[in-house]
């Protein structure tokens, strides 16, 4: 079965950096793009960004460009995510999901943005 | 951007009850839609996609339809593992979009 797991989230200043990263297994991890979703507390399901699967194009939602960048390592089988210039509306657990159509999800980890 | 709606935000049913779950498209995105499951502290799990077709694993009592603008999510019969909160998902274009949300909670 697919497994993603997420690492990475924690407790960051508003203004500060983190980087959250993905480990991929049991599938081939280059065959796919994949994709970063957040959940606020108590909140709905935000799409992020996205990254194709040779990281030729790479998308984003507006409230994030600028900030934070996809990226991924398909020797390692890794993805991440860097956020800079956190603010406290980036507070969320975010998830990291297999493909363009979000078929696997992993069970998220949590940033927290607060001073 | 896509905006989805959902239709009810929540609603209160009995084991046994018919459910059926609407969203609706700002624009026309052919079938490019997915519906998912999420139950409190867990990661969201994906039951439909391409607005009709069930996922593998997935019990035959979900099924979706539609096409364009208006999509619906029908639980024919709801039983206790299926209270729970269910998002529709547009991949049509970038930046990717979800409807807010329905809650299913027992009656």
């Amino acid at each position: 079965e697919v497994q993603l797991v997420e690492s990475g989230g924690g407790l960051v200043q508003p203004g500060g950096s983190l980087r959250v990263s993905c480990a991929a297994s049991e599938f081939i991890f280059s065959d796919f793009s994949m994709s970063w979703v957040r959940q606020a507390p108590g909140k709905g399901l935000e799409w992020v960004a996205n990254i194709k699967k040779d990281e030729g194009e790479k998308h984003y939602v507006d409230s994030v460009k600028g900030r934070f960048t996809i990226s991924r390592d398909n020797a390692k089988s890794l993805l991440y995510l860097q956020m800079n210039s956190l603010r406290a509306e980036d507070t969320a657990v975010y998830y990291c999901v297999r493909s363009a159509w979000l078929d696997w999800w992993g069970q998220g980890t949590l940033v927290i943005v607060s001073s | 951007d896509i905006q989805m709606t959902q239709s009810p935000s929540s609603l209160s049913a009995s084991v046994g009850d018919r459910v059926t779950i609407t969203c609706r498209a700002s624009q026309g995105i052919r079938n490019d839609v997915g519906w998912y499951q999420q139950k409190p502290g867990k990661a969201p799990k994906r039951l439909i996609y391409a607005a009709s077709t069930l996922q593998s694993g997935v019990p035959s009592r979900f099924s979706g339809s539609g096409s364009g603008t208006e999509f619906t999510l029908t639980i024919s019969s709801l039983q206790p593992e299926d209270f729970a909160t269910y998002f529709c998902l547009q991949h049509y274009n970038y930046p990717f979009t979800f409807g807010p949300g329905t809650k299913v909670d027992i009656k």
